[in-house]
């Protein structure tokens, strides 16, 4: 079946530094692939997507690029802040009103100043 | 992108009673609506798919009959826990799919911190 592999948190880093969270995933078919992140006590919010390989998906902060060939979607920043502090889950879907989304584990993200 | 709106955020219950989570779409028509259970520090884990008009698909393991799924229009889906008990304390977090074979994108409500006393 489909699925979503998140490298384990929590990720601990201090302000300024770069980011990276590993996400790697099975699909059957060609799916959009996402980042979401969860403050502390909120729900998720979309942070990026990608529908299509080589596609970089970015909100112009962070950004990640659907690696076909690897079959990865590594979310990337360039230095982080306190305020990133969260937890952040990879995820892809297929079309098709019926296909549920597959999420990984999520990855805490701890920044120090 | 698209609003979900989850109401309440925050919800204390007596042991015994029923609590209604409600999630809407404002924005956009919402054929599919996913809910999820989140514990301290866990990933989400899904306890039902409910499309607008027919019953709600259980995951295994989730009682349908102690969490009520309702999706009886396009743009509103209500959890209803009953009966609930101190274990039912979590986090409830909801999610809304548009219609269109394009639409991959899920979206999500901000959540429901139900405790249950």
């Amino acid at each position: 079946g489909d699925s979503v592999t998140q490298m384990e948190g929590p990720v601990t880093l201090s302000e300024e530094a770069f980011l990276t969270i590993n996400c790697t995933y099975t699909a059957t078919g060609y799916p959009s692939l996402f980042w979401y992140v969860q403050y502390p006590g909120e729900g998720l919010q979309l942070l990026l997507k990608a529908t299509k390989a080589d596609d970089k998906g970015s909100n112009k902060v962070f950004e990640a690029t659907y690696r076909k060939e690897t079959t990865s979607f590594h979310l990337e920043k360039g230095s982080v802040q306190v305020s990133d502090s969260a937890v952040y889950f990879c995820a892809l879907s297929l079309s098709g009103g019926s296909y549920i989304p597959t999420f990984g584990r999520g990855t805490s993200l701890i920044v120090h100043p | 992108g698209a609003v979900v709106s989850q109401h309440p955020s925050r919800v204390i219950c007596k042991s015994g009673t029923s609590v209604k989570i409600e999630c809407r779409s404002l924005d956009f028509q919402a054929t599919t609506m996913f809910w999820y259970r989140q514990f301290p520090k866990k990933s989400l884990m899904l306890m039902a798919t409910s499309n607008e008009g027919s019953k709600a698909t259980y995951e295994q393991g989730v009682e349908k009959d102690k969490f009520l799924i309702n999706h009886a229009s396009l743009t509103l889906s209500t959890l209803t826990v009953t009966s609930a008990h101190p274990e039912d304390s979590s986090f409830y977090i909801c999610s809304a799919r548009g219609w269109g074979a394009g639409n991959t994108e899920a979206f999500f409500g901000q959540g429901t911190r139900l405790t249950v006393v």
